[in-house]
């Protein structure tokens, strides 16, 4: 059974860093090119940045580019959203999402909360 | 960016009806469109890619259909389990994908 778990969300005052994890069971985590998708509260669905398989490929939204930086580590079948400059519009769920074109598996979301 | 128009926000329909979801895109996707279901607290489920295949699992009573700009999401006959939040998504732009802001499917 495919599983992702995210885990890493808290409040954090804005200005601050904060570290997501995703882990990954259940596939090839390394035969995947996996993003992070976020959703403010009560928002809709908001894409956020995509690395491919072999992490030789990245691409980020506007919005968080120069502020967010995403990793992933194959071996420990982990995906990884570092977050710096955290601004208030940053708040939302957070959700790692395993790439076919499209999203086939999500994981369950953690809410990173930005607010003093 | 490619912006994706939902409509209605809202949809009231009675069980066992038939709920017709519309998506427009600000330019063609070609085919490279899919449908989300949401609901409260869970994340998004992948229902419909390629504007009409439904994805594993999904029942038959969900079909796409559409091209260019103009989708449709079907739902033929309302289950209780149906009522939720509907999301479009282009993946033309790929991997900048834009979704719309949703159709909330509620029960009237």
């Amino acid at each position: 059974e495919v599983q992702l778990v995210e885990s890493g969300g808290g409040l954090v005052q804005p200005g601050g860093s904060l570290r997501l994890s995703c882990a990954a069971s259940g596939f090839t985590f390394s035969s995947y090119s996996m993003n992070w998708v976020r959703q403010a509260p009560g928002k809709g669905l908001e894409w956020v940045s995509y690395i491919s398989s072999s992490s030789s490929t990245i691409y980020y939204a506007d919005s968080v580019k120069g502020r967010f930086t995403i990793s992933r580590d194959n071996a420990k079948n982990s995906l990884y959203l570092q977050m710096n400059s955290l601004r208030d519009e940053d708040t939302a769920v957070y959700y790692c999402a395993r790439e076919v074109k499209v999203v086939d598996y999500w994981g369950q979301g953690t809410l990173v909360t930005v607010s003093s | 960016e490619i912006v994706m128009t939902q409509s209605p926000a809202t949809l009231s329909v009675s069980p066992g009806e038939r709920a017709t979801l519309s998506c427009r895109a600000s330019q063609s996707v070609s085919s490279n469109l899919a449908w989300y279901q949401q609901k409260p607290g869970q994340a998004p489920r992948l229902l419909i890619y390629g504007a009409s295949t439904r994805a594993t699992g999904i029942p038959a009573r969900f079909s796409g259909s559409g091209s260019g700009t103009e989708f449709t999401l079907t739902i033929s006959s309302l289950q209780s389990e149906d009522f939720a939040v509907y999301y479009c998504q282009q993946y033309n732009n790929w991997p900048r994908w834009t979704f719309g802001q949703g159709t909330k499917v509620e029960i009237k």
